[in-house]
């Protein structure tokens, strides 16, 4: 079965620093990969995803990430990360075998500190 | 634009009592997915619905819980009867074909007493 794993559970980071949030995931064949930003008391909003193709992705807000199959990772990375980043994100991968329900990691939380 | 709405955004009830949370995907979608987010188990999928047609419902308890989908703009999750450890907040997210991203819907913040 297929598993995401978030391995930082909480990352500080320095506004205006860079920042990589990193993913790594289990499956069998090629994914289909995404990453979610939620904040507090809210739902998650979509930031990026790979299908397939370049195995660099451009998101929203500034966002990237590289799909490394080799590494089996899917990492997020930001160049300059702002006060309203601070969130929790989460990393997902397709559950596979056709089936369109997706397996979240655990999350990791965003601390930025002035 | 257009958003996934759930109702309520919160809900406490006492155990044993019957908890219907509802989810309005966004016009156009046909495939509804239901979530459940705690802190011990992180972000489960329950189930979730393709042109109405439920597809997957694995991870959903059988003997308390069920999913339906009316119509094509409201999707149900019923509990019955409910316990404490149900405490948790339920997303539903829905998207448009096979694989495709999902847009998720802020939650209905469900607490059992």
């Amino acid at each position: 079965a297929q598993s995401v794993t978030q391995p930082d559970i909480h990352i500080t980071v320095s506004e205006g620093a860079s920042l990589e949030l990193r993913c790594n995931y289990s499956y069998g064949a090629t994914p289909y990969l995404f990453w979610y930003v939620q904040s507090p008391g809210q739902g998650l909003q979509l930031l990026l995803k790979y299908f397939s193709g370049d195995t660099l992705v451009q998101g929203i807000k500034g966002f990237e990430a590289e799909f490394k199959r080799s590494q089996s990772s899917f990492n997020l990375r930001k160049p300059s990360v702002h006060w309203s980043d601070a969130a929790e994100y989460f990393c997902a991968v397709n559950r596979g075998g056709g089936a369109d329900g997706l397996t979240f990691g655990k999350g990791t939380h965003l601390i930025i500190q002035p | 634009d257009a958003r996934v709405t759930q109702t309520p955004r919160h809900k406490v009830t006492e155990m044993g009592q019957e908890v219907t949370m509802r989810c309005q995907p966004i016009l156009g979608h046909n495939t509804v997915f239901w979530y459940r987010q705690t802190m011990m188990q992180g972000l489960e999928l329950l189930a979730y619905f393709r042109n109405r047609a439920p597809l997957d419902d694995s991870g959903m308890p059988k003997d308390r819980f069920s999913a339906e989908m009316p119509d094509a703009t409201l999707a149900t999750l019923k509990i019955q009867p409910s316990e404490p450890r149900d405490s948790a907040v339920y997303f539903c997210a829905s998207g448009l074909g096979t694989i495709n991203e999902q847009y998720f819907g802020p939650g209905t913040r469900l607490t059992v007493t």
